[in-house]
């Protein structure tokens, strides 16, 4: 088993849309959560870091369910700009510094 | 401020010869990540410094890789006796601080093919 386990997609939306991408964990132990996000052949790029009582930056809001080891992250009112693959990312064993990612979920916005 | 530079930003390398990828991280960041992407999967960890000290380095898959950072700034990762299973986007990072979760700034990588 993976890590970090993300659905791939594409997750194809109109602008405007809400769309909602779930991650799963499989180090109880891990302490940090992110979503970063990664467009075509560039780099990753933190989108937002993920706290236990939920957390919201704009249209995006991300959730964390410790007990299901479970992270979630909604977009509210897609734009074409939100179109990229977006990581899950968790820390894993041995410290906060070595992070762990998933392999992204696809996202692409359309007009 | 200048962001995370790596270099070569491509490199092709015939099997069994030995490469080394450097990064220069943001200046004033004590820590410093080396990651392995390959297509369509997210960023692989490989190893950490920690200013000039190496914390962790559990994910190099073998003893052709090693790491080095001597003055705690620029990074090298060397790849000896190359193989074409290392082909890949290898990606460095680093961040402000060396304890506690804190953003990692990516650079744009370097991208080796080895034939």
């Amino acid at each position: 088993r993976k890590e970090v386990e993300q659905d791939p997609g594409p997750f194809n939306v109109p602008e405007g849309a809400t769309v909602a991408f779930n991650c799963t964990y499989s180090n109880s132990a891990s302490q940090s959560f992110f979503w970063y996000r990664q467009d075509c052949r560039k780099e990753p790029k933190l989108l937002m870091s993920v706290y236990s009582s939920g957390n919201e930056d704009g249209r995006f809001t991300a959730q964390l369910n410790r007990a299901s080891q479970y992270i979630s992250l909604l977009i509210r009112d897609s734009k074409l700009s939100d179109s990229a693959t977006y990581l899950c990312v968790v820390n894993g064993t041995g410290g906060y510094n070595k992070l762990i990612f998933g392999a992204g979920t696809r996202l692409a916005v359309h007009p | 401020g200048a962001g995370v530079s790596q270099s070569p930003r491509y490199k092709v390398t015939k099997r069994g010869q030995d490469v080394a990828l450097r990064c220069d991280p943001i200046s004033g960041h004590v820590s410093l990540y080396w990651y392995r992407q390959a297509l369509g999967q997210g960023p692989e960890f490989l190893t950490y410094f920690n200013y000039e000290a190496q914390q962790d380095k559990s994910g190099l898959p073998n003893d052709r890789f090693s790491a080095e950072r001597p003055e705690g700034s620029i990074s090298t990762l060397t790849i000896q006796r190359t193989e074409q299973r290392d082909s890949a986007m290898y990606r460095c990072a680093s961040s402000p601080r060396g304890q506690g979760a804190y953003e990692q700034y990516f650079g744009p990588g370097t991208r080796l093919t080895v034939t």
